[in-house]
């Protein structure tokens, strides 16, 4: 299957610093890619979609000035969690869709960041 | 986007098949089902979708009612590495994930 890579896998922050976590899709060229977000014993809660060129959009009750992404080429997704706070500490994952031939519309996941904030 | 209904849990005995339902009687025509996995830590793998037909692959089978009101994902020969949570999800454009069928394979 297609790999997407997810960088970093770990990270511990301060209080009020910024992190970015990156998503590549590294042998297939992704027009969409998503972000996911899972706290303990829970289900992956959609985030928000972002399209290559275009803004991201968000799921409702994420804010989107605290969670930025960039989608700046086929190939790369950017998830920056602004100004973060111990409540952001939760296990981020994104997914990039396939969009080309029987591999349509099939979403591959990265392996997830950690993020832990003091 | 149609809700899905799984069972919490299951239990499988390694090397028997393990055969997990899903509900979706909301399904609508144009709203594939998808399977994938996570197993603890990892982020989600893609296991198998259809439409309409019976589908198979390396990993699982895949088997829709004629009505699509419900599915069944086989896996042939359960292992101890298939324990996983294991999502069924009715697809429009992005994956909705909820909370999945918790698969433990016992030796």
């Amino acid at each position: 299957g297609a790999v997407v890579s997810q960088h970093p896998s770990w990270v511990i922050c301060k209080s009020g610093t910024s992190v970015k976590i990156e998503c590549r899709s590294l042998d297939f060229q992704a027009t969409t890619m998503f972000w996911y977000r899972q706290f303990p014993k829970q289900s992956l809660m959609l985030m928000a979609t972002s399209n290559e060129g275009s803004k991201a959009t968000y799921e409702q009750g994420v804010e989107k000035d605290k969670f930025l992404i960039n989608h700046a080429s086929l190939t790369l997704s950017t998830l920056t969690v602004t100004s973060a706070h111990p409540e952001d500490s939760s296990f981020y994952i994104c997914s990039a869709r396939d969009g080309s031939g029987r591999g349509a519309h099939i979403q591959y996941f990265g392996a997830g960041t950690r993020l832990s904030v003091l | 986007d149609a809700k899905t209904t799984q069972p919490t849990s299951m239990d499988c005995a390694e090397g028997r098949a393990a055969n997990l339902p899903c509900n979706h009687s909301t399904i609508s025509g144009n709203e594939y089902v998808y399977w994938y996995r996570q197993i603890h830590s990892q982020g989600p793998q893609y296991i198998i979708h259809g439409l309409k037909n019976n589908e198979t692959n390396e990993m699982a089978s895949l088997i829709i009612t004629e009505d699509r009101k419900s599915s069944t994902l086989i896996l042939p020969h359960a292992t101890l590495r298939d324990t996983a949570v294991y999502y069924c999800i009715a697809y429009t454009g992005k994956l909705i994930f909820g909370q999945g069928t918790t698969l433990q394979v016992k030796p």
